[in-house]
């Protein structure tokens, strides 16, 4: 079945620090990606989506490509700052397989960034 | 646009007995999912409904586990006989069709089954 595979955390970097979140994932069809973002003590928040191969997503200076060929579509932002502190998840909907209308998450990535 | 509430937000309640969460969507979305999140993973699938037909279940959703979305608006999602394997944060998010599934999460209920 569809699945998505996340870079196991937690990952810790300094502020300014350059970010890569590796996400990788199967499915067949053509799923939309997706990051979700979870602040502390608040609920999942759409950080950025793609909906088909070679389109960027981006948002809050991050960006993400789907990557068709690499089965990919890893997070990156060039300068983080504290408050990006948060839980990380890469999704994925509407692959061929019944039930595609449901989002398929990876299992999250703690990122801390200190001052 | 006032986004997806639930409540209540967090639920603690003894082995065997039953408990029942709401979800209230975005207004305009005609989609409504449920969730489980148990700690340091991702959001597990449990069920959908489109308007007030329910489309899909998970086998992660037993029989002691039902939802209801009466008149496609509001849902709710009972548990009965709780276990202490259902302690989790229940989420509940919203779509609307054609938006390539982009959904919108509500702050979830937390459940400690103790």
């Amino acid at each position: 079945g569809d699945s998505v595979t996340q870079m196991e955390g937690p990952v810790t970097l300094s502020e300014e620090a350059c970010l890569t979140i590796n996400c990788t994932y199967t499915a067949t069809g053509y799923p939309s990606l997706f990051w979700y973002v979870q602040y502390p003590g608040e609920g999942l928040q759409l950080l950025l989506k793609a909906t088909k191969a070679d389109d960027k997503g981006s948002n809050k200076g991050f960006e993400a490509t789907y990557r068709k060929e690499t089965t990919s579509f890893h997070l990156e932002k060039g300068s983080v700052q504290v408050s990006d502190s948060a839980v990380y998840f890469c999704a994925l909907s509407g692959g061929a397989e019944q039930g595609a209308q449901k989002l398929v998450f990876g299992q999250g990535t703690r990122l801390t960034i200190n001052p | 646009d006032t986004g997806v509430s639930q409540d209540p937000r967090h639920k603690i309640t003894k082995r065997g007995q039953n408990v029942t969460f709401r979800c209230d969507p975005i207004s305009e979305h005609n989609r409504l999912y449920w969730y489980r999140q148990t700690l340091g993973q991702g959001p597990e699938f449990l069920t959908y409904f489109q308007n007030e037909a329910q489309l899909e279940k998970s086998r992660l959703l037993s029989d002691r586990f039902s939802a209801e979305r009466p008149k496609g608006s509001f849902s709710t999602l009972e548990i009965q006989r709780t276990e202490q394997g259902d302690s989790a944060m229940y989420l509940c998010a919203s779509t609307r069709l054609a938006s390539h599934n982009e959904q919108f999460f509500g702050p979830g209920t937390r459940l400690t089954v103790l």
